[in-house]
């Protein structure tokens, strides 16, 4: 099974709209939980990350996610959406036990003018 | 400060051919790794580096090798490339460990004929 799962491929949303994007874990997944951007033709850069403590993930560019532990969630939330916030969100996880992250398949967030 | 440079940004092989594909960072990190992006899969690790002299496999090792002599450079290598290896590739490094803040390289793009 897929240990972290993002449920849309594509998210359309009208500029200045609030968004959010879905992210679950598996119980193969510690609590190091983290969503990454892809803007086009670019590598992936970081926009919030949870290791501990408070649930509420605030991160850059007015991006925030909360750490769902009975929900296995990890939704990354935006109250207003801009033009430049096209991109591709990755969540990502570590499974427990190794060095390592695994990626989920992304989601294409359009904003739609 | 650089950061994570790769070369080349593109390269075009036939079936069979070999090829290293270079990574370096600037910034004394530590964990240093390679994943390659495909449509609809997201981002896969295939090797990761916790340091100088100490490689070991992600989740699609096969047919590539790494090494890592040096603190700052961290090359792949394909030994023989086949079309399924056409994928854009992404090295990343991070100051210790895989949960602190991975900085992307801007990737190099492979197509294998």
């Amino acid at each position: 099974a897929q240990s972290v799962t993002q449920l849309d491929s594509q998210v359309p949303v009208f500029e200045e709209a609030p968004v959010e994007l879905r992210c679950n874990y598996s119980s193969s997944v510690s609590v190091y939980l983290f969503w990454y951007v892809q803007y086009p033709n670019q590598g992936l850069q970081l926009l919030l990350k949870y290791l501990s403590g408070s649930t509420l993930v605030k991160g850059i560019n007015g991006f925030e996610a909360e750490f769902n532990k009975s929900q296995t969630s990890f939704h990354l939330r935006k109250p207003s959406v801009h033009i430049s916030d096209t991109a591709e969100y990755f969540c990502a996880g570590e499974v427990f036990g190794n060095e390592k992250l695994t990626f989920g398949t992304g989601t294409r967030l359009t904003i739609i003018p | 400060n650089a950061g994570v440079t790769q070369t080349p940004k593109f390269q075009v092989l036939k079936t069979g051919q070999s090829m290293t594909l270079q990574c370096a960072q600037d910034m004394n990190h530590e964990y240093m790794s390679w994943y390659r992006q495909d449509p609809g899969m997201g981002l896969r690790l295939i090797h990761y580096s916790v340091g100088a002299g100490i490689t070991d496999q992600g989740e699609v090792p096969n047919g590539y090798n790494v090494s890592r002599s040096t603190t700052e450079d961290f090359p792949l290598r394909l030994l023989s490339a086949a079309p399924s290896q056409t994928s854009v590739y992404f090295c990343a490094s991070s100051y210790q460990r895989h949960t602190d803040t991975q900085y992307f390289g801007p990737g190099t793009r492979l197509t294998v004929l």
